[in-house]
């Protein structure tokens, strides 16, 4: 069965730092792959997603950026992170290559950020 | 563009009342149509889905159905119990490989 593992948990970093967030995808292969991120007490908003390793495309234009180094593996960065980076990070993931609109996606556990 | 509205919350319902979070769509072409349940301290979990018009979905008593003509898809179940307690989302897509459109949440809240 596919798996999806994110970490850290929980992260408390001071504004200027550099971000690094991990997800990883077990139990399938070339998977696409999303990053969403949820303010609190709001919606979730579509980051960064991928179909395939080194194909990243951008949804919201900011400070953070992200890489597909492998084909199970999505990474989060930031050089400097600001107080408005703070909330929950989701990555998720759905099979590539459907040929009907249906397939949901799985998400991960999260992780909680808060810049201080 | 594709947008999904849902009623704010939060719900504060009493064990084993009846529950309706209401959703509406706005989408070009024909969405799928999603509830995610997210618990405190975690992500996502499906809830349950519906891929074309009166269709209904349902799971752990929670149904929600396909309606075209109002550009609906509301969540209900007849009886809560506290373990109901998260946030809800309603979401679409319309896209092949899965490019989502969520609700901004609501929260329920059961209380014994």
């Amino acid at each position: 069965s596919q798996t999806i593992h994110q970490w850290p948990a929980t992260l408390v970093q001071p504004v200027g730092s550099p971000l690094s967030l991990e997800c990883t995808v077990e139990g399938t292969s070339n998977p696409n792959l999303y990053w969403y991120r949820q303010a609190a007490g709001r919606g979730l908003q579509l980051l960064f997603y991928s179909v395939g390793i080194g194909q990243i495309s951008s949804e919201v234009p900011q400070n953070l950026s992200a890489s597909r180094p492998q084909d199970r593996q999505f990474i989060l960065s930031s050089k400097k992170l600001l107080l408005s980076d703070s909330g929950f990070y989701l990555c998720a993931w759905d099979p590539v290559g459907q040929t009907e609109v249906g397939y949901e996606q799985y998400f991960g556990p999260g992780t909680r950020l808060t810049v201080t | 563009g594709d947008s999904v509205t849902q009623m704010e919350g939060p719900v504060t319902l009493s064990e084993e009342a009846f529950l309706t979070i209401n959703c509406t769509y706005t989408a070009t072409g024909y969405p799928s149509l999603f509830w995610y349940v997210q618990y405190p301290g975690e992500g996502l979990q499906l809830l349950l889905k519906a891929t074309k018009a009166d269709d209904k979905g349902s799971n752990k008593g929670f149904e929600a159905t396909y309606r075209k003509e109002t550009t609906s898809f509301h969540l209900e179940k007849g009886s809560v119990q506290v373990s109901d307690s998260a946030v809800y989302f309603c979401a679409l897509t319309t896209d092949s490989w899965g490019k989502f459109q969520f609700g901004a949440g609501t929260q329920v809240v059961v209380t014994p």
